[in-house]
């Protein structure tokens, strides 16, 4: 069974600094791992999606890499600002037909104006 | 392009009762899934939905059922409603189900 690990639960930042975020799952044989931002009372909004043969992707501010073999992912997020608070979540789906995919309980970022 | 619509908002219910939320996909997007989110829980997967066949299932027990229509647009069901089913239930859609997710707004469900 994928266990998807986020840790921390929280973190507050000032703004200007440069973040990561970690995300940590158990079976490395996946399909993609996907990361999402959440506002409060909102819907998610996918921000990346890696598929298992890439290292990493980029979206602006935003760089997110997959080790597989260690079972691990980072969002990276540059020169952070207050506008960037909101919870982060990644999600991971195995390879194998109709998988299903596999939150993280997400982290919630504070960026201190 | 219009996202992914779900409808109502907000519902406020009793226990013993039904309730049916309902799901628009993204223009041409054949899945659709279900997700269950709590404080406690956090997202939770119910179902997912292709081409009107039900291709995956959570672990929620038989209360809760979905159906997916020929254009694509799906409901879900919860009967005989209990306080612990007060969550926010996210719907998702997506061109063949394994790729990038676009989710709605979701529909916040109050039991009291």
């Amino acid at each position: 069974k994928q266990e998807v690990t986020q840790i921390p639960a929280a973190l507050s930042v000032p703004e200007g600094e440069n973040l990561v975020l970690n995300c940590s799952f158990t079976d490395s044989a996946i399909y993609n791992l996907q990361w999402f931002r959440q506002d409060p009372g909102k819907g998610l909004t996918s921000l990346l999606l890696i598929q298992s043969s890439q290292r990493e992707q980029t979206s602006g501010r935003l760089n997110a890499s997959l080790d597989k073999s260690s079972g691990r992912s980072t969002l990276y997020i540059a020169a952070s600002q207050p506008g960037d608070s909101a919870t982060y979540l990644c999600a991971v789906r195995l390879a194998g037909a109709n998988s299903k995919l596999t939150f993280g309980k997400g982290i919630t970022l504070s960026v201190r104006p | 392009k219009a996202g992914v619509t779900q409808t109502p908002r907000y519902l406020i219910k009793t226990r013993g009762q039904q309730v049916t939320l309902s799901c628009s996909p993204i223009s041409g997007h054949r899945s659709v899934s279900w997700y269950q989110q709590t404080p406690g829980q956090g997202l939770q997967f119910l179902f997912e939905y292709f081409s009107e066949t039900q291709r995956n299932k959570g672990n929620f027990p038989g209360r809760f059922s979905g159906r997916q229509f020929s254009n694509s647009r799906s409901e879900m069901n919860v009967s005989t409603l209990e306080l612990g089913d007060s969550a926010l239930y996210l719907c998702a859609s997506s061109l063949d189900g394994r790729g990038k997710l676009f989710f709605g707004s979701g529909t916040q469900l109050s039991v009291l």
